[in-house]
């Protein structure tokens, strides 16, 4: 399936890691992005190609991937870090694929 | 700092049409391709519609095909989107966004806030 899969919530408490994960076949052929998205202000792009971080993105925040799984960690989550997480592909045939979106919650 | 500003979204009756904006600032607007993505409420991002950087190709979702228009206006730094014969369907968040091509993938590298439509008589 062509599909991307995430769990609806994660949550974990202040200090901990969180890992909001990404399961799909195209996984392994095609590169996944990862969005963070606070409502009422724009998402922004916290991995790109699996494993990259932009400038400004918190060294807590990282990528990973195996196989069908691509993995979004935040170690040592902060309160600042609850909000919408969504991974993103453009599969084989380029049509454009967002997960579900995961919504974090660190309390 | 790149800077997308959405514009234009409202409360709509079904069948009616509305025109969004979006203006960029911080990067040279002609050379990047742009698109529209959409949250319809409590629900995920769901691509509509892109434009090439000079404007000369187009390409939308099926589920907007024949109603939307996506444009441009490099002049003014402006991206908009037509949208007509709107549905509750259409009803959601609109997002401005910038796309990257690298040479082995394809990603959104800024989005805007968002303006919200919502379709209700």
């Amino acid at each position: 399936s062509d599909e991307l899969t995430q769990p609806p919530s994660v949550s974990v408490s202040p200090g901990q890691s969180a890992r909001i994960t990404c399961s799909g076949d195209a996984l392994p052929k095609k590169y996944v992005h990862w969005y963070q998205y606070k409502s009422g202000q724009a998402p922004v792009l916290v991995i790109y190609e699996d494993t990259k971080r932009p400038s400004g993105i918190p060294q807590r925040i990282s990528g990973s991937i195996s196989g069908t799984l691509a993995t979004l960690t935040i170690s040592g989550a902060q309160v600042e870090d609850e909000a919408d997480y969504y991974c993103y592909l453009t599969d084989t045939n380029g049509n454009h694929r967002f997960g579900g979106g995961t919504k974090l919650t660190v309390l | 700092e790149v800077q997308l500003v959405e514009s234009g979204g409202g409360l709509v009756q079904p069948g009616g049409s509305l025109r969004l904006s979006c203006a960029g600032s911080g990067f040279t607007f002609s050379s990047f391709r742009m698109d529209w993505v959409r949250q319809p409420p409590g629900k995920g991002l769901v691509w509509v519609s892109r434009i090439n950087g000079d404007g000369s190709s187009t390409r939308y979702a099926d589920s907007v095909k024949g109603r939307f228009t996506i444009s441009r206006d490099n002049a003014k730094n402006t991206l908009y989107l037509q949208i007509n014969n709107l549905t509750a369907e259409d009803t959601a968040r609109y997002f401005c966004v910038r796309g990257v091509r690298t040479g082995m993938t394809f990603y959104f590298d800024h989005w805007g806030q968002g303006t919200l439509v919502t379709v209700s008589s």
